[in-house]
């Protein structure tokens, strides 16, 4: 079946500007999580929404940083008045809430994100 | 807060060598233990996980062995490739987050040929 899909693939914009990069989870899971990965670095957990519970927002590193999930399906990741340390790669993953792996996640291809 | 380390940071080997990749994690009610490659510009995708009750999973060249005791637990990978050169991430799950997980920063490993 599908897997994760985000798009952009690839967005490049001007310092100041505002972005909105998107996420398609698989069909049915109940769980999204979002991370952004500098160059080179590691996986920086930003914001986790499973069902209808608030969303753990711990990660998020600043108020420019917001994110929905509408209809408990799609989720847009917002980063108002980019900065250039804005410029990572956006990672999406989802999970299932059932059976023995439902801590899996399966990531989205990301979304490359650059700030001028 | 939970962490999870993960050493080394990166590793070199020789194709048909084993490698080793350990992490440690802090958060005593984690159970589920997952491990991620990440190629170069690819998504993690995931390779073997374990959970709590069992101390050690295999598959086909990859094990990962579990340590509840000394909360540590490691990645196996014997007879090495050039293909098997990527990023592995460790995780752990973040007791009573109901699916949430904490990764470490990342091995960097290159079999050379």
């Amino acid at each position: 079946g599908a897997g994760v899909s985000q798009s952009p693939s690839n967005k490049v914009t001007e310092k100041g500007k505002d972005v909105e990069l998107r996420c398609d989870p698989i069909s049915g899971h109940t769980a999204l999580y979002w991370y952004r990965q500098s160059l080179g670095q590691g996986l920086e957990f930003l914001i986790y929404f499973q069902g209808n519970s608030a969303p753990d927002k711990s990660g998020l590193p600043s108020d420019r940083f917001s994110a929905e999930r509408t209809g408990g399906s799609v989720s847009t990741l917002t980063i108002q008045r980019t900065q250039q340390e804005d410029s990572a790669v956006y990672l999406c993953a989802s999970s299932p809430s059932w059976g023995r792996v439902r801590e899996t996640q399966y990531f989205g291809p990301g979304t490359r994100l650059l700030v001028l | 807060g939970e962490n999870v380390e993960q050493h080394p940071s990166t590793l070199s080997v020789q194709e048909g060598d084993s490698a080793v990749i350990k992490c440690t994690y802090s958060d005593s009610a984690s159970n589920y233990f997952p491990w991620y490659k990440q190629e170069l510009g690819k998504r993690p995708q995931l390779i073997i996980d374990i959970r709590s009750n069992v101390g050690e999973k295999k598959d086909q060249r990859i094990a990962v062995t579990l340590n509840k005791t000394a909360k540590h637990f490691s990645l196996h990978i014997t007879e090495t490739q050039p293909e098997d050169s990527a990023v592995y991430f460790c995780a752990a799950s973040i007791g009573g987050s109901q699916g949430n997980l904490i990764f470490g920063k990342g091995t960097k490993l290159s079999v050379k040929p």
